[in-house]
């Protein structure tokens, strides 16, 4: 079975905090995708980032950055220099070939507040 | 560059009525992914087809039907709608390996009154 857990239900921050959310993953798989989505009040889920399993570089894109440790099973996400605009829920997913396919497992997503 | 295309945007339905929404993937990608997002909630794997067959079923209710047609698009049919079945429903279609990426819909905002 595949489980993604982002224990942060909320976070919120001052215009220019950085952030990080949580993001840990479990499964028996050796080979698997991690991502990243971004979910604006609009509804729609925003790709943010794929890894997979055999690539532990960490990944910088502009202010966002992602850390990805195998070793404690985790693929943390970092906004540096918050702004208003980054206030969404964010999920982590996990796509692992679990009988037989490979199927999307969502965390429960972490709300991100950004305040002025 | 074309994205997964989800109609219609917003549909209001009365309990017990029948709804039916489509999706348009990628062009290339055959492989379609349904989920259901509750208020509040992740979104929940429903179903998946791959060249038109179903490939794996998640937590989709006996009342809702799917398919895969010859052009690759996907129609959730759902019957007999309960006040519960109000949500956002997303489609993802992604490539033949799967694990290359999944793009979403904009999703079908399904409220039953």
């Amino acid at each position: 079975a595949q489980k993604v857990t982002q224990a942060q239900t909320e976070i919120s921050v001052v215009e220019k905090e950085d952030v990080t959310l949580d993001c840990v993953y479990e499964t028996r798989d050796t080979t698997y995708y991690l991502f990243w989505y971004k979910q604006p009040p609009s509804g729609e889920l925003v790709f943010l980032i794929r890894r997979n399993s055999f690539d532990e570089q960490n990944e910088i894109s502009g202010r966002y950055s992602w850390n990805f440790q195998k070793s404690t099973s985790s693929f943390n996400f970092t906004i540096t220099a918050s702004q208003v605009v980054d206030s969404a829920v964010y999920f982590c997913a996990l796509s692992a070939l679990a009988g037989g396919s490979y199927i999307p497992t969502f965390g429960r997503g972490t709300s991100l507040i950004v305040h002025p | 560059a074309a994205g997964v295309i989800q109609s219609p945007r917003h549909l209001i339905k009365e309990k017990r009525e029948t709804a039916t929404l489509k999706c348009y993937p990628i062009p290339r990608h055959d492989t379609v992914y349904w989920y259901q997002q509750g208020p509040g909630q992740d979104p929940q794997f429903l179903i998946s087809f791959y060249e038109k067959m179903q490939s794996d079923k998640g937590s989709i209710p006996d009342r809702f039907s799917a398919q895969q047609f010859s052009d690759y698009h996907s129609e959730l049919n759902m019957s007999s709608l309960e006040l519960g079945d109000s949500a956002l429903y997303f489609c993802a279609s992604s490539s033949p390996a799967g694990g290359q990426g999944y793009t979403f819909g904009s999703g079908t905002r399904l409220t039953v009154v």
